[in-house]
Parts: C-alpha cells; structure tokens; sequence
C-alpha cells in the first residue's frame, strides 16, 4: 500500500446498530495514525491520534486500534446514533513526506433511525 | 467549535484575480496548518508554519504563498487564480511542530469560487 485507503466508501446502518470500517497505511516506517470525524457544514473533528502496535483509544461509543505491523486500524460505534452521521477520516504521515499527514478519502456513515 | 477563526467564510471571484484567506490558531497553538479540500479530492496539505517559520511543504502551487505573522495568525496568499481553484480551504493548528504526533484542530474553513 503506497497510500492511506478507507473502506468501505459508505455505510448505511440502523440506530443501535454496531458498524466498524477500515483504514489502510504502509507498513513500514509507520509513525503515527489520525482519525478524525467530519459532519457535514461542519470542520474535521479531531478524534484520535495513535502510535504505538496493539493501541486501543476510546470515546464514549467511539472506539479505535491499530495494527502498524500488518498497516490497517478500525474505527468501531457501538449502537450507532443518528448524530454518528458523519465522514471519518484517517490519515497517516507516509515515509519521506516530512511528517505532514496524508489523508484518506473517507468513510460516509449515514444512521437512520 | 475549535477555537480556530478563519475568514472569509465564503469568498467569489473571477479568474486571474488575487485572494488572500485568514487563520486565527487557537490560543497557545504555534503552529498552523493549510489544506486544500478540491471535489472529489481529499484534503490535501499545502503548508505548515511553525512559530512564524516555515515547518513542511506540500504540492502547494507556486501561484499560492503563506507565512504566519508574530500574533501566530496566518494568510494564505492565492494569485492569478484558475476555475480549478475553487475549493474549501482549511486552517488548522496544534500546540507543537510536529504534524505526526501533533492532535490538530480544524477551523470552518473557507469557501472559493472562481468564475
């Protein structure tokens, strides 16, 4: 993987519904993995930043681990609410980019209720 | 809210034309960030100012210039602008001059039109 990918695209899912999706980064010279939650008119919201192998982070239902050996995290929520409706993002600074952070192109997660 | 200002929130103008965005960081952060958000595109760094200094590049068109002034805000110069300019723009910024590690936080952004 060259780049950070997120998947799926986007999700449609039921209030109280669990959902869980997908950040992918090179493996190698890992340094440090961002999720951040987007709503719509709004400005990306800062949820995680993460370093370390095995690192699990929490927000109220909003959970997140990494793996830096095998280049992928998961974003979970438990019992989805209709305002989880948002963009997540991921972003990763990739080797040899100076640290700035690339970012992927998100998971849409809509929750009805 | 972020405590990240940025004006305008929404800005149109022709092509060729010269626009300069605002970014007011949080109290105590140093260093500010730019980002480009173009449709179907996703953010794309442009610039980081750490403490007035210059701090990381991204593919940032030679058209475009920044700098951070000594009260830590920062303008994002943007020159003989092109249709393919219009986006939203993002500031950001954090406490230290790391962007790896560093929790960044967000302003509204700024909407550009070119006609």
């Amino acid at each position: 993987i060259l780049n950070v990918e997120q998947s799926p695209q986007s999700l449609h899912v039921q209030e109280g519904d669990s959902t869980n999706f997908t950040c992918s980064f090179p493996s190698s010279n890992f340094y440090a993995l961002h999720w951040y939650r987007w709503e719509t008119a709004k400005s990306p919201e800062a949820l995680f930043v993460m370093t370390l192998n095995g690192d699990e982070k929490k927000k109220g239902r909003i959970s997140a681990t990494l793996n830096t050996k095998e280049g992928y995290s998961y974003l979970y929520i438990k019992g989805s609410q209709p305002e989880d409706s948002a963009t997540y993002l991921c972003a990763s600074p990739l080797y040899n980019q100076g640290g700035k952070l690339i970012f992927g192109q998100g998971t849409e997660l809509s929750v009805k209720p | 809210d972020s405590g990240v200002t940025q004006t305008p929130k929404h800005l149109i103008t022709a092509t060729g034309q010269r626009v300069t965005l605002r970014c007011s960081p949080r109290s105590g952060d140093l260093s500010v960030y730019w980002y480009q958000q173009s449709l179907d595109q996703g953010l794309q760094f442009l610039i980081q100012y750490y403490n007035g200094e210059e701090r990381a590049k991204g593919n940032i068109l030679e058209r475009f210039s920044a700098q951070q002034f000594p009260d830590l805000h920062s303008e994002l110069n943007l020159s003989s602008l092109e249709l393919g300019d219009s986006a939203l723009y993002f500031c950001a910024s954090s406490v230290g001059a790391d962007p790896a590690t560093d929790t960044q936080y967000f302003g509204p952004g700024t909407r550009l039109t070119v006609l």
